[in-house]
């Protein structure tokens, strides 16, 4: 099983600020194919998770560009330039290198 | 737009079974890439891949529940299906069905269902 480590698990933010969601896997997510298999999903309040990044840096349909992924092998990071009141809820990073997908624990984001 | 909807009994007795639907709109489950998924929440906690299915019948499973966990799919009804049997109280838990892309460049849930709250207590 590959454990997924996120940190913080509690991000106060103030609105414009900037935030950042560091992740790690005990493994490399570096697959044979080139590609890494990490993604990051945000579960707003009251809702399903919603992809937001996958492959570790492309934003999936609809995601601004002031969301962003980066990182390679075990290190991963999540950040948004500029926080917006709709960036409340709980962010959660993903492995999709092996068909036993394992989440992060989730990083609650909220506004200060 | 493929859209996601999942049924079933809310609450169930303990030693019984878990039974869910998800009935898939908007694109056909024999697309060919694309796995079919369950993954649960426990209340206030993260989230737990249970397992998918191919609708050619291909199988992955979470370990921890494989023993008890069966999941088919209906291609005449869009519809793939979740058993989950000898549930207890730490089965209590929000149901999610979701797309899986397993193509090589892709490896995401990029589609879920609003999520169904299932309670086991007699």
């Amino acid at each position: 099983e590959i454990v997924m480590t996120q940190s913080p698990l509690s991000l106060p933010v103030t609105p414009g600020e900037p935030a950042s969601i560091s992740c790690r896997s005990s493994q490399s997510l570096l697959h044979s194919d080139g590609y890494t298999y990490l993604g990051w999903y945000v579960q707003r309040p009251g809702q399903s998770p919603q992809l937001l990044i996958y492959l570790a840096s492309q934003r999936a349909s609809g995601v601004p560009d002031r969301i962003s992924g980066s990182g390679s092998g075990t290190d991963f990071t999540l950040k948004i330039s500029r926080v917006e009141a709709e960036d409340v809820g709980v962010y959660y990073c993903m492995h999709a290198l092996e068909t036993f997908h394992t989440f992060g624990q989730g990083t609650k984001l909220e506004i200060k | 737009q493929v859209q996601l909807q999942e049924s079933g009994p809310g609450l169930v007795k303990p030693s019984q079974t878990l039974s869910l639907t998800c009935t898939v709109s908007g694109g056909s489950i024999s697309s060919g890439g694309d796995y079919w998924t369950w993954i649960r929440q426990h209340p206030g906690k993260g989230l737990e891949w249970i397992g998918y299915i191919h609708y050619r019948g291909s199988t992955y499973y979470n370990p921890s529940l494989k023993s008890r966990l069966t999941m088919s799919a209906d291609m005449s009804k869009n519809q793939f299906s979740l058993k989950l049997t000898s549930v207890t109280a730490a089965d209590t838990a929000v149901y999610y069905c979701a797309r899986y892309g397993s193509k090589s460049g892709e490896g995401y849930f990029d589609h879920w269902g609003q999520g169904t709250l299932v309670t086991v207590s007699s």
